[in-house]
């Protein structure tokens, strides 16, 4: 089951530039997107989410931008900090459902 | 600021026995989560508990598998007959609804069948 996508297992960003995490799903019923941070043996953190009637939101360093018509999402963080190094889990909600469906999760270095 | 606390955070237990982890959710939360994550695996819904009943489950919540909220604050989930594919991080979550809103996780509690 494969209805939520992060292709990257990992992805290595310099202190102080821009860290873009993507996410592609393939149930059209989703209508409701989070982005966790992991840190090993902690549970996922949340930190920011989308409803599909918006493209974009924005809380601080992290912007979520969300594109219907191509299933794809993705998180900017900006600018990258040390601790911002974590495993970053997108996950989809569908309508009228509980239950949240991850990502297999993009693991973020970030390089001082 | 409020969390989900888990206890125990390791718990190791021989194949057939029972387990009971235990969660207390944030206080104003009504709605409330198990997931697992098996190691190097994605993170899996479990089930969803709303207004003391199962709103929902998945095809790993097997008759093997209950919840309770034995009081105000505590929500239980309770393995019957452990398996050695039952090992896994097990996560707690709570949130305000059950759309439309984020559900906050506990740190997890690592289940260990030998």
């Amino acid at each position: 089951d494969q209805q939520v996508k992060q292709n990257s297992p990992s992805l290595s960003v310099q202190e102080g530039r821009i860290s873009i995490l993507n996410c592609d799903y393939t149930n059209s019923m989703f209508d409701y997107f989070l982005w966790y941070k992991k840190y090993p043996a902690e549970g996922p953190t949340f930190l920011i989410s989308i409803s599909s009637i918006k493209d974009k939101n924005e809380d601080g360093r992290f912007t979520v931008f969300l594109n219907k018509s191509a299933k794809h999402l993705s998180l900017h963080i900006v600018p990258s900090q040390p601790g911002d190094s974590a495993v970053y889990f997108c996950a989809a909600r569908g309508f009228g459902n509980e239950k949240l469906t991850f990502g297999t999760g993009t693991r973020l270095t970030i390089i001082p | 600021e409020p969390e989900v606390t888990q206890t125990p955070s390791h718990q190791v237990t021989q194949m057939g026995q029972e387990v009971i982890l235990r969660c207390v959710p944030i206080s104003n939360h009504l709605y409330f989560y198990w997931y697992r994550q098996i190691l190097g695996q994605k993170v899996e819904f479990l089930v969803s508990f709303y207004n003391n009943e199962i709103s929902e489950k998945s095809e790993i919540f097997d008759d093997q598998f209950s919840v309770e909220r034995p009081d105000g604050s505590n929500f239980t989930l309770k393995i019957r007959s452990t398996k050695l594919e039952d090992s896994a991080m097990y996560f707690c979550a709570s949130s305000v609804r059950g759309i439309n809103t984020e559900a906050f996780f506990g740190q997890g509690t690592r289940l260990t069948v030998v």
